[in-house]
């Protein structure tokens, strides 16, 4: 079974500009998380989308957004791209269903710089 | 809201020896998941271990065990036989049992392992 896949691997984007990036979830997974990762701040939970809707989400300004499609691959835009936005973008999925465990299998991640 | 401490910055250990990397939450909560995950420089998060909080006795997993303590709110990771392959960021994450945060994981600071020869 293919694991979870995140495109692109790698990003350079300039401040103001926007970015979408991509996150197909393990197949049978409905549900996918999405992560921020920086050295100063750590991993923070970004949101999770669950059958398309957006089922939690974290601390971030509303820059921050994103969308979950029919076959479960989800996408998360920046908007208004700014210097601390550069980080590792991680995304989780799981089977997302009403059992009270589901483990969340990793991305790869996708590495953004922002110049 | 939840927070998770992992004091160790950096850990070394020797090939073959044995080696425990602390972490420390806190939580309101009675009925919880803790986790370890192993971020290789590969960079994809692998989950090491998992913790039901209402299980008393502590999770093992081959090489890999747990010192749980509620009470103290303590949850320190147990790497024995230390091999090269260990080397890699250790995060403690905390889970709620919340049906509302459920996939939300919180995590702690990491705790760079390394492995020596």
């Amino acid at each position: 079974k293919a694991g979870v896949t995140q495109t692109p691997r790698y990003l350079i984007k300039t401040r103001g500009q926007q970015v979408t990036l991509s996150c197909s979830p393990i197949s049978g997974h409905r549900s996918v998380s999405w992560y921020q990762q920086t050295p100063g701040q750590g991993l923070q939970f970004l949101f999770e989308y669950f059958s398309e809707t957006q089922r939690n989400k974290g601390n971030f300004p509303g820059r921050f957004s994103g969308r979950q499609f029919s076959n479960s691959r989800s996408e998360m835009n920046v908007s208004t791209l700014e210097l601390g936005d550069s980080a590792l973008y991680l995304c989780a999925s799981s089977l997302g269903g009403l059992a009270l465990y589901n483990e969340q299998f990793f991305g790869p991640g996708t590495r953004l710089t922002v110049l | 809201a939840q927070t998770v401490t992992q004091s160790q910055p950096e850990m070394s250990v020797q090939e073959a020896e044995t080696v425990t990397l602390s972490c420390t939450y806190d939580t309101s909560e009675s009925d919880y998941y803790l986790f370890w995950y192993k971020q290789p420089p590969s960079r994809q998060m692998i989950l090491v271990i998992r913790q039901e909080a209402y299980k008393q006795q502590n999770a093992t997993e081959n090489r890999f065990s747990v010192n749980f303590q509620k009470a103290a709110k303590s949850f320190s990771l147990k790497i024995s036989d230390s091999q090269l392959g260990d080397a890699a960021m250790y995060f403690c994450a905390y889970r709620s049992l919340n049906t509302g945060t459920a996939s939300k994981l919180t995590f702690g600071t990491g705790t760079r392992l390394q492995v020596t020869l």
